[in-house]
């Protein structure tokens, strides 16, 4: 059974552009959550889709937005791009019911420049 | 200004030792948690859950300990290998929907040979 895959691995970008971020869950998942990793805040939460729906958001601003495909596979999208956005970009893919495991991909680092 | 990384907690053990990891938690609702083991340059991975009507949960070397009353977490790893040395973090889920995990700064173990 395929894992969590995320494209690209690696991304550079300039100020002011926009990027866009793949994943693709585990077969059979309904949910993917994506997470903003930096040294500086660690872990946050950035949203999650269930079913092509957003069913939480976590405090970020409107510039980050995602969607969700009909075969589960997500992407999150990033327009005018800032310095403070380079991280390391993570989602998690689960079941979707409540209290399951969260399974998390390699993650693409985005620096921007 | 320049963001300040998080200062991690150190936990140095020497092969073969038990290792413990604690963690305190923010939600006295949050009814699921889940520790993460994360390697350089990889993504989180799952390592173990326990759901809040446990105080207990077993898995291959690992034991999850949790005590509701404070808001604590523990990860008791039996036997630690030099494979054993990454951060690890736990991770809350409480109310609202599966995929709003609250993540805690994380601890580095470092085994010694």
């Amino acid at each position: 059974k395929a894992g969590v895959t995320q494209t690209p691995r690696y991304l550079i970008k300039t100020r002011g552009q926009q990027v866009t971020l793949s994943c693709s869950p585990i077969s059979g998942h309904r949910s993917v959550s994506w997470y903003q990793q930096t040294p500086g805040q660690g872990l946050q939460f950035l949203f999650e889709y269930f079913s092509e729906t957003q069913r939480n958001k976590g405090n970020f601003p409107g510039r980050f937005s995602g969607r969700q495909f009909s075969n589960s596979r997500s992407e999150m999208n990033v327009s005018t791009l800032e310095l403070g956005d380079s991280a390391l970009y993570l989602c998690a893919s689960s079941p979707g019911d409540r209290n399951t495991e969260a399974f998390f991909g390699q993650g693409t680092r985005l620096t921007v420049v | 200004g320049e963001s300040v990384g998080l200062h991690l907690p150190t936990l140095s053990v020497q092969e073969g030792d038990n290792s413990i990891i604690n963690c305190a938690y923010s939600n006295s609702a949050s009814d699921y948690f889940i520790w993460y083991k994360q390697e350089s340059g990889k993504g989180p991975q799952f390592i173990i859950d326990i759901r809040s009507n446990m105080d207990k949960r077993q898995g291959q070397r690992v034991t999850v300990l949790l005590n509701k009353t404070v808001k604590h977490l523990s990860l008791q790893i039996a036997a630690t290998q030099p494979g054993d040395s990454a951060v690890y973090f736990c991770a809350e889920n409480y109310g609202g929907s599966q995929g709003n995990l609250i993540f805690g700064k994380g601890t580095k173990l470092s085994v010694k040979p």
